[in-house]
């Protein structure tokens, strides 16, 4: 069964801090990933994707992803009380469909 | 509006009664998934299809589950004889994949139905 474990939390990170959130995959032939977000009561909505190894920014977003360790993360800087959702890491495994963690409730203290 | 529509939003049943759920994608989109969430977990994969075929099937999906996408166009998910335990929020996303198989693919998830089986 191909797994995509995530820290469930909560996460509680001061405003104007950096959080750090964390994935980990089971399926190494996995080739995609991507970290959605997803308010209470909403439906989840795409932040960010990575296809390759290293760093990929976007504003204050940062995804990470290291294939050889099956480890994806997501930092976001400057951490603002509107980003206290919960933050679901995707992965796109060889059979090509997206699975989900079970996500990571992030807490951004004011 | 061009979103994806998922009808209807709230369904309350009583065990044993079968419920069917619609989604229609955003009109571009070849692919089309379904997932069923509770509370404090993520999505879970039921099925996905790429225009009118079923590419998957959950395993852990008993056959009281059936969906079709006649037309690569809307989907209907089926639950006959619910039990409690189906009781979730079920999701349905569509993506647009070109050639068939792509890397990138950006899921845009409809508002989900969420059901209650009594």
């Amino acid at each position: 069964q191909k797994e995509v474990e995530q820290n469930s939390g909560p996460l509680s990170v001061p405003e104007g801090a950096i959080a750090s959130l964390n994935c980990t995959y089971s399926d190494r032939g996995s080739q995609s990933f991507f970290w959605y977000r997803q308010y209470s009561g909403k439906s989840p909505e795409l932040i960010m994707s990575i296809y390759s190894n290293g760093d990929k920014e976007d504003g204050r977003f940062t995804a990470q992803l290291n294939k050889a360790s099956q480890y994806v993360s997501l930092l976001i800087r400057d951490s603002q009380p509107s980003d206290s959702a919960t933050y679901l890491c995707a992965v796109k495994g060889r059979d090509d469909k997206i699975i989900f963690g079970k996500g990571t409730r992030l807490h951004i203290l004011p | 509006d061009t979103g994806v529509s998922q009808d209807p939003r709230h369904k309350i049943t009583k065990r044993g009664q079968n419920v069917t759920f619609r989604c229609d994608p955003i009109s571009e989109h070849n692919r089309l998934y379904w997932y069923r969430q509770t509370l404090g977990q993520g999505p879970e994969f039921l099925t996905y299809f790429q225009n009118e075929a079923q590419l998957e099937k959950s395993r852990l999906l008993s056959d009281r589950f059936s969906a079709e996408r006649p037309k690569g166009s809307f989907s209907t998910l089926e639950i006959q004889r619910t039990e409690q335990g189906d009781s979730a929020m079920y999701l349905c996303a569509s993506s647009w994949v070109r050639g068939g198989r792509a890397s990138d693919e950006k899921l845009f998830f409809g508002s989900g139905t969420q059901l209650s089986v009594l």
